[in-house]
């Protein structure tokens, strides 16, 4: 059974440009969550996908998106960065909550991103 | 809005001594997990508690779930340098139609050999 697999581990932009980040989601996992941890923070949730399609959002701007494959893996898009983009971009996989009513996630190592 | 709130902050202390770290909300959850991160890496599940009351017990390390499933507690007995990190706890419910989980302020913990 594999982990959480994020890429790449760390990344340098300029303000404006655009970005992708990928993550493979833990085997069996059927549902991917991305968060935006900046430093000395808590995690803050961007979106949840789940079938391909996205499932719930935080309080993020349209230039943040998505996509999730058949396979479950999973990329965020930041388009027009700007310098408070700066952070941890975590990722984490799950199972939809069956009948227990509970999902537990587990996370990747994150990618680290830098715009100057 | 959901919000989760750890304390304290910060939090310096000798090895061998124990320590508690709260976790607060307004809000019912499903369930809490609490998870540690080192500088760089991301979160380490530790514990997940879904019923109120519920205590669970981790070598040196004990969780609580509040009766209410408002608020936890992580208890640390004896602590060692390598329990030094940042401890997070995160509610997890459905809000508008998705399980999704709202990550407490987190607690930086170092312990001084």
């Amino acid at each position: 059974e594999t982990g959480v697999t994020q890429s790449p581990t760390h990344l340098i932009k300029t303000r404006g440009q655009q970005v992708t980040l990928r993550c493979s989601s833990q085997s069996g996992h059927n549902t991917v969550s991305w968060y935006q941890q900046a430093l000395g923070q808590g995690p803050q949730f961007i979106f949840q996908y789940y079938r391909e399609e996205e499932n719930g959002r935080g309080n993020f701007p349209p230039r943040f998106s998505g996509l999730q494959f058949p396979n479950y893996s999973s990329e965020l898009n930041v388009n027009a960065l700007e310098l408070d983009d700066s952070a941890l971009y975590l990722c984490a996989s799950s199972l939809v909550p069956g009948l227990a009513g509970v999902s537990e996630q587990y996370f990747g190592p994150g990618t680290r991103l830098t715009v100057t | 809005t959901q919000l989760l709130e750890q304390s304290p902050q910060f939090l310096s202390i000798q090895e061998g001594e124990n320590l508690t770290v709260y976790c607060n909300s307004s809000s019912v959850f499903s369930s809490l997990q609490w998870y540690r991160q080192e500088p760089g890496e991301g979160p380490v599940l530790l514990v997940t508690v879904v019923t109120g009351g519920e205590v669970k017990k981790l070598k040196r390390l004990t969780f609580q779930f509040g009766d209410a499933r408002k608020d936890s507690s992580l208890h640390i007995t004896a602590a060692q340098p390598g329990d030094t990190g940042l401890y997070l706890c995160a509610g997890g419910g459905v809000y508008s139609g998705t399980y999704k989980y709202i990550f407490g302020t987190g607690t930086r913990l170092k312990v001084l050999a």
